[in-house]
């Protein structure tokens, strides 16, 4: 199984909106809807941002929003804020395995 | 609240094994469907494996660079996870995470997360 395709980088000023996408497969993201979206912090356990595609967990800003078109997903941060930079990662389903995207660097300006 | 807590890691020769503990509290355990992901030093996550409750048929999945190498194990009496490792190469070396969901019956997210364990491969 390989590991989803994320942009290595994104970057925006604070109050922009910035958007991560997440291509995979017909196998993986594709087929099922079970995609969701990490933001790590560096030296930190990953936290889960968006569940089932676009489902936010509760505590989660409501700036995190998910959605997915075919075999790419995409998480979108509106109103950037210092606090959100960090590492993104997406992961999908995939028939009994998981498989996770390559990870994108988020960048405040 | 859930609370997660890994334990096991260090440093092993190429060839080993090593057995990893996962303390769970905070959630109902004996329903929970866990999972370990790894992250190698400076990469990206990688999923490792996963155990279905025993009221749900106890069955275990694997990736494919662990499969035949590692095995997960639970013991609802004590709450608490395995990964035992064997075959142990270089490029297992990663930091260890238990983690879990919310729901139950499957395992749509990883909702909680562990602090996770190091564990270094090298001679």
């Amino acid at each position: 199984q390989s590991a989803l395709t994320q942009p290595a980088s994104v970057s925006g000023s604070p109050g922009q909106s910035i958007t991560i996408s997440c291509t995979g497969t017909s196998s993986d993201v594709g087929r099922y809807n079970l995609v969701s979206w990490y933001q790590q912090h560096p030296g930190k356990a990953p936290k889960v941002m968006i569940s089932e595609v676009s489902k936010r967990p509760s505590g989660v800003s409501s700036r995190f929003s998910g959605s997915k078109s075919g075999n790419t997903a995409s998480l979108t941060i509106f109103g950037l804020q210092a606090e959100d930079e960090a590492d993104y990662y997406c992961c999908s389903y995939a028939y009994n395995s998981y498989v996770f995207g390559t990870g994108t660097k988020v960048t405040v300006l | 609240e859930v609370q997660l807590v890994e334990s096991g890691g260090g440093l092993v020769k190429p060839g080993g094994s090593l057995r990893l503990s996962c303390e769970a509290s905070g959630l109902a355990f004996s329903k929970a469907w866990m999972s370990w992901v790894r992250q190698a030093p400076g990469r990206g996550l990688e999923w490792v494996g996963r155990i279905w409750s025993n009221s749900d048929g106890g069955t275990t999945d694997y990736a494919a660079p662990v499969n035949g190498r590692f095995t997960i194990s639970r013991d609802d009496s004590k709450d608490i996870l395995y990964l035992q490792m064997t075959s142990l190469k270089s490029e297992d070396t990663a930091v260890y995470y238990c983690t879990t969901t919310s729901a139950i019956g499957w395992l749509p997210s990883f909702d909680y997360w562990g602090h996770g364990t190091l564990v270094t491969v090298s001679s």
